[in-house]
């Protein structure tokens, strides 16, 4: 059964500060995993796909990386803004199901 | 391009009563999938809806269920409420079934509230 874990549960940096979020999965039969962000009450929006085959994706200030061998993710967000404050999730769809599978997410506070 | 849609976007009922829930996926999109979001268990997997049929069921009750019409717009529906049974409901669309290499694109939830 496909677990995702994310580490650490919360996170509070200074504005300006590089950041790293984990993810990490038990069954490395996946198709993709996917970094979303969610604000408190809000739906989720998608921030970066990492297909299977693929290493890492960026987008602006984000970089997100992608192990499967070792079943791990990894989402960098460069030059923290207090705009960032968010939950970020990882999923991953699982090739055993086809179903997305969520990790618990990552609340981050960025102080001004 | 217009997102995801749901409706309603809030919904208080009580216990026992029935609700329906209704997501719009992008255009062009024709997988529908549904979340349940709850503090305690996080986002867990409902089903998924591709070319009107089910594809994929989670591990819920049967109380819920849902369906998908030819236009791609799905709705789910919840009988017997129950206390539990409060949460974020979330839909998610993509082009194609998720057992692939779609991205998903999900709307801003229901927010149901059973009392």
């Amino acid at each position: 059964k496909q677990e995702v874990t994310q580490i650490p549960a919360a996170l509070s940096v200074p504005e300006g500060e590089n950041l790293v979020l984990n993810c990490s999965f038990t069954d490395s039969a996946i198709y993709n995993l996917q970094w979303f962000r969610q604000d408190p009450g809000k739906g989720l929006t998608s921030l970066l796909l990492i297909q299977s085959s693929q290493r890492e994706q960026t987008s602006g200030r984000l970089n997100a990386s992608l192990d499967k061998s070792s079943g791990r993710s990894t989402l960098y967000i460069a030059a923290s803004q207090p705009g960032d404050s968010a939950t970020y999730l990882c999923a991953v769809i699982s090739g055993n199901t086809g179903k997305l599978i969520f990790g618990q997410g990552t609340t981050l506070q960025v102080k001004p | 391009k217009a997102g995801v849609t749901q409706t309603p976007r809030y919904l208080i009922k009580t216990r026992g009563q029935q609700v329906t829930l209704s997501c719009s996926p992008i255009s062009g999109h024709r997988s529908v999938s549904w979340y349940q979001q709850t503090p305690g268990q996080g986002l867990q997997f409902l089903f998924e809806y591709f070319s009107e049929t089910q594809r994929n069921k989670g591990n819920f009750p049967g109380r819920f269920s849902g369906r998908q019409f030819s236009n791609s717009r799905s709705e789910m529906n919840v009988s017997t409420l129950e206390l539990g049974d409060s949460a974020l409901y979330l839909c998610a669309s993509s082009l194609e079934p998720s057992g692939g290499y779609n991205e998903q694109f999900f709307g801003p939830g229901t927010r149901l509230t059973v009392l």
